[in-house]
């Protein structure tokens, strides 16, 4: 089945604590993204990859670190997660080019406590 | 700077009502995508349509509907005759040109009631 999985889906953590939340993805799509999703504020984008060691900032990337090494992997890595770090993220991917719908994961629930 | 507004926090109408989601978007660039996206109460987000910045064209699949205003940067989404399971989170986006970076509206909380 093609799918974006996330692991944890569920996640409360102390402040501090560095933490990876994975983002896997089988269907062979070269661009992937984070997202996070905080009550009023609707989805704000993270980091994107447009394929292996290619990614870039989004709109909200301080305090979070991406790496691609693997097409089909995509870690978002908090080196100090803090309370306001505190939100619903979600993964996505995409093939390459323009009018390729994205896909997103079933979402992690993190708290930082 | 882009930015989307989704000025409607939350909307209730009862079943079969028809009902109409506001978007309007902020852009300099000329060429852009703007997208739909539904997020029922399980929380998965479930891509509903796109639209390029050239094709003004309205569109129509079954019960939905939108229409893209260029002139007033708006994309709106009618759901006629709605129904329950229309109760959902609706987000409306936008993208560069490169479809690499997007930008989120703060969403529409959907309630039908029967």
């Amino acid at each position: 089945e093609a799918q974006v999985t996330q692991n944890p889906r569920y996640l409360i953590t102390v402040t501090g604590k560095k933490l990876t939340v994975t983002c896997s993805q089988n269907m062979n799509h070269e661009y992937m993204s984070w997202y996070r999703q905080d009550p009023g504020l609707g989805l704000r984008q993270i980091y994107y990859s447009m394929n292996v060691e290619a990614t870039d900032k989004g709109d909200v990337p301080e305090g979070y670190k991406v790496s691609r090494k693997e097409k089909r992997n995509f870690p978002l890595i908090l080196e100090s997660p803090s309370p306001n770090q505190t939100s619903l993220y979600f993964c996505a991917s995409r093939l390459a080019g323009v009018y390729n719908e994205q896909f997103f994961g079933p979402g992690t629930r993190l708290t930082v406590l | 700077a882009q930015k989307v507004t989704q000025a409607q926090t939350e909307i209730s109408v009862v079943e079969k009502e028809d009902v109409t989601l506001d978007c309007v978007y902020e852009t300099r660039d000329t060429t852009y995508y703007l997208f739909w996206y539904k997020q029922p109460p399980s929380g998965e987000l479930v891509f509903l349509i796109r639209r390029n910045s050239f094709d003004e064209q309205n569109e129509i699949s079954g019960r939905y509907s939108w229409n893209f205003q260029k002139s007033t940067s708006s994309f709106n989404f009618t759901i006629t005759a709605s129904q329950v399971v229309d109760s959902a989170v609706y987000f409306c986006a936008l993208s560069d040109r490169n479809f690499n970076k997007f930008y989120f509206g703060s969403g529409t909380k959907l309630n039908v009631k029967p």
